[in-house]
């Protein structure tokens, strides 16, 4: 089956920097998602990895590093606006194409 | 972008009666679409794999003869959850994968199921 983990919560300040770390356990790897998603909305995409390395998209950024299980997504430049769910999802081949999702880390920013 | 459109948004039943929610793809076409429920403060879970054409997919848990999956076109794809009851509210969200980018996938807007 498919294990991933993330963080519960994590605060962070207007204009500084925040890394969300997420790994995870599973076969027929496919890729690995970050969704944003505020309270009572549907998520939106943020980013997709399925290469090691880092991909940077503005004030976000996602590595991903197959051979340890393991993705983070930073962002740079907190807005208040930031304040929501961040879900880290694994797609994976294995009893067919689908995408699990983690818990989820709430993300709180402060002035 | 790719727009997945789901209705309706919202919608109170009473026990005992059967909702459907549609899934569409406005602008692309979707081999395959995902069905997912999230409760308050949790993450989405995953609740069925809706293959155009074909059957749909069960996770482990989820009664198919309660929550019908139809996958009838490449453009849409149905959840009707018959016989609601209360525990059965919650917010549904589906998503699609394009059939010419396979490592995407596009969200819905979510409807959100009170029953009463």
């Amino acid at each position: 089956g498919q294990n991933i983990d993330q963080p519960t919560e994590m605060t962070a300040t207007e204009g500084a920097i925040v890394q969300i770390n997420c790994t995870y356990q599973t076969s027929g790897f496919n890729g690995l998602f970050w969704y944003q998603q505020h309270a009572g909305e549907a998520p939106t995409f943020l980013s997709y990895n399925v290469l090691d390395g880092l991909e940077e998209k503005g004030r976000f950024s996602s590595f991903l590093s197959r051979s340890k299980g393991y993705s983070y997504l930073l962002l740079k430049e907190l807005q208040m606006k930031d304040s929501a769910s961040y879900l880290c999802a694994v797609s994976s081949f294995t009893g067919g194409f689908k995408t699990i999702f983690g818990a989820g880390t709430r993300l709180f920013v402060k002035a | 972008g790719a727009v997945v459109s789901q209705h309706p948004s919202w919608v109170i039943c009473k026990s005992g009666t059967s909702v459907k929610i549609e899934c569409r793809s406005l602008d692309f076409q979707a081999t395959t679409m995902f069905w997912y429920r999230q409760f308050p403060k949790q993450s989405l879970m995953l609740m069925a794999t809706s293959n155009e054409g074909s059957k749909a997919t069960y996770e482990q848990g989820v009664e198919k003869d309660k929550f019908l999956i139809n996958h009838a076109s490449l453009t849409l794809s149905t959840l009707t959850v018959t016989s609601a009851h209360p525990e059965d509210s919650s917010f549904y969200i589906c998503s699609a994968r394009p059939t010419t980018r396979a490592g995407e996938l596009f969200f819905g807007e979510g409807s959100r199921l009170t029953v009463l």
